[in-house]
């Protein structure tokens, strides 16, 4: 069964400082995607990248960067020089290609408080 | 804006009664998807919906049904509400089944009184 865990379910921060927050995920699939979501106050769900299971190349966009991790199944988010915009709610999700379940899982999110 | 429309915005109604949820997918998205998030929770998969067929059950209650119309917007009506069913239900829609990104709606914001 798909899975995803953020186990971190609050960070404070200062600004300027980098910080990284986890997502470990359960499949059984070999093909599956990989996603990573922000709802800042606004409450608004905000796609920030898309990763498939057959492309574990890191991804930097600006100050956000993902790293991938087969081996230990893991999709973790580093933001880098943090800024108070950057609070808000993490979600990381998962969807399986092989099975044909068709769901998008989400984690329960990490509420990341960017102090100034 | 993510070209996926939801209405109404807020709602607020009583304990026993039925609302009706609409959500219009991004121009040519053929799949949407109805979540549920109870105050400070996470995002509850209830069901989806591909080109007029429901294709896949969460955790959603008997009370609570949806569909998606020739059109392709969709509906989901929840009925005999509770005050637990007080929720943030967001629509999202993607142009297949599950391998692009999910476009989300601003939400629909139900209070049960």
């Amino acid at each position: 069964a798909q899975k995803v865990t953020q186990a971190q379910t609050e960070i404070s921060v200062v600004e300027k400082e980098d910080v990284t927050l986890d997502c470990v995920y359960e499949t059984r699939d070999t093909t599956y995607y990989l996603f990573w979501y922000k709802q800042p106050p606004s409450g608004e769900l905000v796609f920030l990248i898309r990763r498939n299971s057959f492309d574990e190349q890191n991804e930097i966009s600006g100050r956000y960067s993902w790293n991938f991790q087969k081996s230990t199944s893991s999709f973790n988010f580093t933001i880098t020089a943090s800024q108070v915009v950057d609070s808000a709610v993490y979600f990381c999700a998962l969807s399986e290609g092989d099975s044909g379940t068709y769901k998008y899982i989400f984690g329960t999110g990490t509420r990341l408080k960017v102090l100034a | 804006d993510s070209g996926v429309t939801q209405t109404p915005k807020h709602l607020i109604t009583a304990t026993g009664q039925r609302v009706t949820l609409r959500c219009s997918p991004r121009s040519g998205d053929l799949s949407v998807y109805w979540y549920q998030q109870s105050l400070d929770q996470g995002l509850q998969f209830l069901i989806q919906y591909y080109n007029g067929e429901e294709r896949a059950k969460g955790n959603i209650l008997e009370r609570f049904s949806a569909q998606q119309f020739p059109d392709l917007h969709s509906e989901l009506n929840l009925s005999s509400l509770e005050l637990g069913d007080s929720a943030l239900y967001f629509c999202a829609s993607t142009w297949g089944h599950n391998t692009g990104e999910l476009f989300f709606g601003e939400g629909s914001r139900l209070t049960v009184l």
